[in-house]
């Protein structure tokens, strides 16, 4: 079974980067026709897809964040990164990590990690 | 990109059935059959109930279906229960300017 696992500051000061990593195990980070991918909830709100990478490196973000966004991935550690710079209270929220599995007809979030608030404050 | 379109709650009574709509445009759940639907407890992460618009994950209840006509998909929880009380999301890939999208999340209520 797999699973997921964020984990980084559960506080991070305006203006400054917010970063977390996502622990994969179970399985290997490096396995095709899986997207490895990070998605945050507002207080109260729903889900915001932010951008996803494949273990090759390839990344596709979400347009509306995509100017202040890095998604990079380490297949030695098995684990894969968010950092997202010049935060704003806007970005205090629960951030999930999350395996997307795709190809032959698949597309769909199929693993997801606990997920952890980050809250951006001074 | 605009987010799929939910009803913001739906209720029912035990045993009975409920369904949730889920509509998009033809940039998504009309013209791809990867819409999938989430169920998310409070301060709990979202959990997969149906993929490809009408697949169970292995060992899930069979209570819960999905269907799409056009541009809206829908899930369906027959035999409602105390602990389907939830949030529950759709989802779809599209072909917009981010290759997913979300709908705004549907609170569940058992009477």
């Amino acid at each position: 079974q797999v699973q997921l696992q964020e984990s980084g500051p559960g506080l991070v000061k305006p203006s400054q980067t917010l970063s977390l990593t996502c622990t994969v195990s179970g399985g290997s980070i490096s396995s095709g026709n899986y997207y490895w991918s990070w998605i945050r909830q507002h207080p109260g709100k729903g889900l915001e897809w932010i951008g996803y990478i494949y273990y090759s490196g390839n990344t596709y973000y979400n347009p509306s964040l995509k100017s202040r966004l890095t998604i990079s991935v380490d297949t030695s550690k098995n684990q894969f990164s968010l950092k997202l710079n010049s935060v704003t209270a806007a970005d205090t929220a629960v951030y999930y990590c999350a395996r997307v599995s795709f190809g032959s007809g698949s597309y769909h979030f199929e693993y997801w990690g606990r997920g952890t608030l980050v809250t951006v404050s001074s | 990109q605009s987010a799929l379109t939910q009803p913001a709650s739906v209720s029912g009574s035990p045993g009975q059935s409920i369904t949730i709509s889920c509509t998009g445009t033809s940039s998504d759940i009309g013209n791809y059959d990867y819409v999938s639907w989430y169920q998310q407890y409070p301060g709990k992460a979202p959990k997969l109930l149906i993929y490809e618009v009408s697949n169970r994950p292995s060992g899930l209840s069979n209570r819960f279906s999905g269907s799409k006509s056009g541009n809206t998909a829908s899930l369906t929880i027959s035999g409602l229960q105390a602990e389907d009380e939830a949030d529950y999301y759709c989802s779809s890939y599209t072909s917009g300017s981010a290759p997913v999208v979300f709908g705004g999340g549907t609170k569940v209520t058992v009477l």
